[in-house]
């Protein structure tokens, strides 16, 4: 099984500034790598998926990057709705496995 | 709009058994992969189960091996997990989800999701 390590666990930011996220997995994974935001009381939403790629109504401020079994989520000019956890999910092997998250809180 | 609607969760005390139903609208349901992610109190995302769209493929899990069994009714636009053997730790919100991809095999990532249904294992 895949494991996938998020880092940090918290990061303390403030509407403007630029959030970098981290995901480590623990095999290459090449670019099978995707984010999800979860908001308090609500389902997640895909953010990027392989890599790199925005879904469907997502800001052009958010950018994900990386290969093989280092990736980043990068959230510019951060706006009060971006808070909130962030998880990283693989599709390269079986069973599909999440990061434990990492909470993006307002400072 | 695409819609996931989740039933059938609730209490249930160890050993026992619960099924659980995803009605799906707004898109071409057999044409689209959907699996089963589910999330402790408190605690992050597992997949737990999927199914292919275009195929009879499933997948599970280690945990819920041998003791959950995921199914689809195209006919009805509806997905349902059978938990067999639930264990305290099976106790978590469970989410419905579509596959990114439509018209292909396996699972990939979760583009739409349901709002859950909780299941709580206690005695």
């Amino acid at each position: 099984e895949i494991v996938l390590t998020q880092s940090p666990a918290t990061l303390s930011l403030s509407p403007g500034d630029t959030a970098t996220l981290s995901c480590r997995a623990s095999q290459s994974i090449i670019n099978y790598l995707a984010w999800y935001q979860q908001k308090p009381g609500q389902s997640p939403r895909l953010v990027i998926y392989d890599t790199s790629n925005r879904a469907t109504g997502i800001p052009a401020r958010f950018s994900g990057s990386g290969s093989g079994t280092d990736f980043t989520l990068t959230i510019s000019n951060l706006e009060p709705e971006d808070f909130g956890v962030y998880y990283c999910q693989q599709r390269s092997n079986w069973p599909r496995t999440f990061g434990q998250g990492t909470k993006l809180e307002i400072k | 709009e695409v819609l996931l609607v989740e039933s059938g969760g609730g209490l249930v005390q160890p050993g026992g058994s619960l099924r659980l139903s995803c009605e799906a609208s707004g898109f071409t349901f057999n044409n689209n992969g959907m699996s089963w992610v589910r999330q402790a109190p408190g605690k992050g995302l597992e997949w737990v189960s999927g199914h292919s769209g275009i195929s009879t493929n499933t997948y599970y899990a280690g945990p819920v091996k041998g003791r959950f069994t995921i199914s689809r009714d195209n006919s009805k636009n509806t997905l349902y997990l059978q938990m067999d053997s639930l264990r305290v730790e099976d106790t978590a919100t469970y989410y419905c989800a579509r596959d990114l991809k439509s018209g292909t095999d396996g699972i990939t990532y979760f583009q739409q999701w349901g709002q859950g249904t909780l299941v709580t294992v206690s005695s």
